[in-house]
């Protein structure tokens, strides 16, 4: 089974600076889609950004990138120009392109509560 | 706003009872998928069904059961409920019933068990 780990239960930035949200994860499988998921006071689940394992590049939306490195199972979001908006709760999950047995849910990590500081 | 729908947005109720949530999925999504959100376990994927038929199940109690009617929408139902089922129970629905189609969350319902 796979699993996911956000080691930063709280992060803290100030206003218009950035910041890199930490995660690892653990799989045997050699393809699979990796997520961000941000989870604003309203509890909605908004997809941030996605990143497809077979691609080498670094996915971007915005002022949201990601460091994919496969090989140390690491992916971690950095959040440019950190906005007052930005404060939420950030997911990363994991999701095996392998249909049936479960493998289409995701697998969520603990989470990464962020602070905005003005 | 995701197009996805549950009903309803709070829950209480007591331990030993049964409930259900309900979920209507975006219109075309064929899949629908339940998550629990605890303080406990985190965020748990529970079943998918597709097009009306149980595709895949995740760490889903036996207590627990949910079908996907033809309409597609999907009910959830919670028996013999504890106190450890308090959560926040999430609908996604996607396109299709595979990987490469993005799931869309509704926005939840808050079930409150005493």
């Amino acid at each position: 089974a796979q699993t996911v780990t956000q080691s930063q239960p709280e992060m803290s930035v100030q206003e218009a600076e950035t910041v890199t949200l930490s995660c690892t994860y653990d799989t045997s499988e050699s393809d699979y889609y990796l997520f961000w998921y941000k989870q604003p006071p309203s509890r909605q689940m908004i997809l941030v950004i996605r990143q497809e394992a077979y691609k080498q590049q670094n996915a971007t939306e915005n002022r949201f990138s990601v460091n994919f490195q496969k090989a140390a199972k690491s992916f971690s979001l950095k959040i440019s120009d950190s906005q007052l908006g930005d404060a939420a709760m950030y997911f990363c999950a994991y999701r095996s392109v392998y249909s049936g047995g479960g493998a289409d849910g995701l697998t969520f990590g603990k989470g990464t509560h962020l602070i905005i500081q003005p | 706003d995701s197009g996805v729908t549950q009903t309803p947005k709070h829950l209480i109720t007591a331990t030993g009872q049964r409930v259900t949530l309900r979920c209507s999925p975006r219109s075309g999504d064929l899949s629908v998928y339940w998550y629990q959100q605890s303080l406990d376990q985190g965020l748990q994927f529970l079943i998918q069904y597709y097009n009306g038929e149980e595709r895949a199940k995740g760490n889903i109690l036996e207590r627990f059961s949910a079908q996907q009617f033809p309409d597609l929408h999907s009910e959830l139902n919670l028996s013999s409920l504890e106190l450890g089922d308090s959560a926040l129970y999430f609908c996604a629905s996607s396109v299709g019933g595979g990987s490469p189609y993005e799931q869309y969350f509704g926005p939840g319902t808050r079930l409150t068990v005493t």
